[in-house]
């Protein structure tokens, strides 16, 4: 079976840019969560997606943003770029069951880049 | 609040030494799932192991085990006979159960494991 795969694996953009991170989740698998990584603060809860829907949202502000298409892909979005937005985004997928119960198995990660 | 702490910055060890990685969690929830993931250098969180809050039994997985004790909120993780392949960051993480549907996990900070030759 084939895991998380993100696109694109590395990306440069400068401050006021905008940037789009896709996350294709393992089959079968409904859910899909994203996490910010950095040195300072280490890995963040950003927000989920279940059925199209976001199920969940972490502490970030609104230039993060996301969504979910019919087959799963999650997309996710940052407007105006600020340098401390240079991080490694991380997607996982899992089943969903929204219990807290399910695994989730992370893809590669984007590492993003703001100059 | 959720929180989960690995005091451990950075271990480092020779070959074959055990080592052993702590994690301390806080939660209010009677329920919840305790993980624990590598991530090697190339950035990918690589799942190890999942432990509910009612199965305090330890694991063992060939040189990895777990030791789960609720009375101290502890979910150490323990490495025998380390290899350089083990070299990695180690995050301990937690899921709480009525998150209102949700599959949010809580990371520690990690903890940077260097296995010498």
């Amino acid at each position: 079976k084939a895991g998380v795969t993100q696109t694109p694996r590395y990306l440069i953009k400068t401050r006021g840019q905008q940037v789009t991170l896709s996350c294709s989740p393992i089959s079968g698998h409904r859910s899909v969560s994203w996490y910010q990584q950095t040195p300072g603060q280490g890995l963040q809860f950003l927000f989920e997606y279940f059925s199209e829907t976001q199920r969940n949202k972490g502490n970030f502000p609104g230039r993060f943003s996301g969504r979910q298409f019919s087959n799963s892909r999650s997309e996710m979005n940052v407007s105006t770029l600020e340098l401390g937005d240079s991080a490694l985004y991380l997607c996982a997928s899992s089943l969903g069951s929204g219990r807290g119960t399910d695994t989730q198995y992370f893809g590669p990660g984007t590492r993003l880049t703001v100059l | 609040a959720q929180k989960v702490t690995q005091a451990q910055t950075e271990i480092s060890v020779v070959e074959k030494e055990d080592v052993t990685l702590d994690c301390v969690y806080e939660t209010r929830d009677t329920t919840y799932y305790l993980f624990w993931y590598k991530q090697p250098p190339s950035g990918e969180l690589v799942f190890l192991i999942r432990r509910n809050s009612f199965d305090e039994q330890n694991e063992i997985s060939g040189r990895y085990s777990w030791n789960f004790q609720k009375s101290t909120s502890s979910f150490n993780f323990t490495i025998t006979a380390s290899q350089v392949v083990d070299s990695a960051v180690y995050f301990c993480a937690l899921s709480e159960a009525n998150q209102g549907g949700s599959e949010k996990l809580v990371f520690g900070k990690g903890t940077k494991l260097t296995v010498n030759p």
